[in-house]
């Protein structure tokens, strides 16, 4: 596979129910990101690891938890979640270059979350 | 403020025509600046990245970029109704720290 990969691409869950996304990157990249795409709101970043390590946390209700076990994996954690929570989730990788301000991100497909 | 604004739309334009993409941003420390499109239920698909003031183009595409001004621009030349998505404009403050608008939804019309 080529790319950066998210499952599932569809998910419903209750509200009591826990449930994780997945994204798999395979373009070498070190960095990964997690988004949230609502309707007619802008992108959202929630989290980003950079060298397997959490650099950014954009105040994400505990609810959602992220995980990144190594630089090609990462994972969304999703437990009590509300209704306003339905959205896209969308993964993204960027590799940091040092000697370049240029971190061009790259998106999974997303994965549909609906919860009821 | 928004920290990044850009005009909803939709933008119409006729097949053939240029279409003029907007964005202004409001961090001056702001260093780098991309544009995607993004396809009705599909994600956000990279199109430019732009760093340094004046023009970049590649293909139908140039992408705008004045500092003083805070402000970035797509230009699409020769449009196609295979064009018409929503734009997002993506600026990156520091490090891994990015921030979308809201897009422009343009239609090109055949």
């Amino acid at each position: 596979e080529t790319g950066v990969t998210q499952t599932p691409r569809h998910l419903v869950m209750g509200m009591t129910n826990k449930k994780s996304l997945k994204c798999e990157q395979h373009l070498g990249h070190n960095a990964m990101y997690w988004y949230k795409q609502s309707a007619k709101k802008p992108l959202e970043l929630m989290f980003v690891y950079s060298l397997e390590e959490r650099v950014e946390n954009n105040s994400v209700p505990s609810r959602f938890s992220p995980e990144c076990p190594n630089s090609s994996h990462l994972f969304l954690h999703l437990h009590t979640l509300q209704p306003e929570d339905s959205a896209l989730y969308l993964c993204a990788s960027s590799q940091e270059k040092p000697t370049s301000r240029a971190y061009e991100q790259y998106f999974g497909p997303g994965t549909r979350l609906t919860v009821t | 403020q928004k920290e990044v604004e850009q005009n909803s739309g939709p933008l119409s334009v006729p097949e053939g025509a240029i279409a003029s993409l907007n964005c202004t941003y409001s961090d001056r420390v702001s260093q780098s600046f991309f544009w995607y499109r993004q396809y009705s239920g599909k994600s956000p698909e990279l199109i430019m990245s732009i760093y340094s003031n004046g023009d970049k183009e590649d293909g139908r595409f140039t992408a705008q970029l004045n500092k003083a001004s805070q402000y970035v621009s797509l230009l699409i030349r020769d449009s196609q109704p295979s064009d018409s998505a929503t734009y997002l404009c993506a600026v990156n403050r520091y490090g891994q720290n990015f921030v979308f608008g809201p897009g422009t939804r343009l239609s090109v019309l055949p």
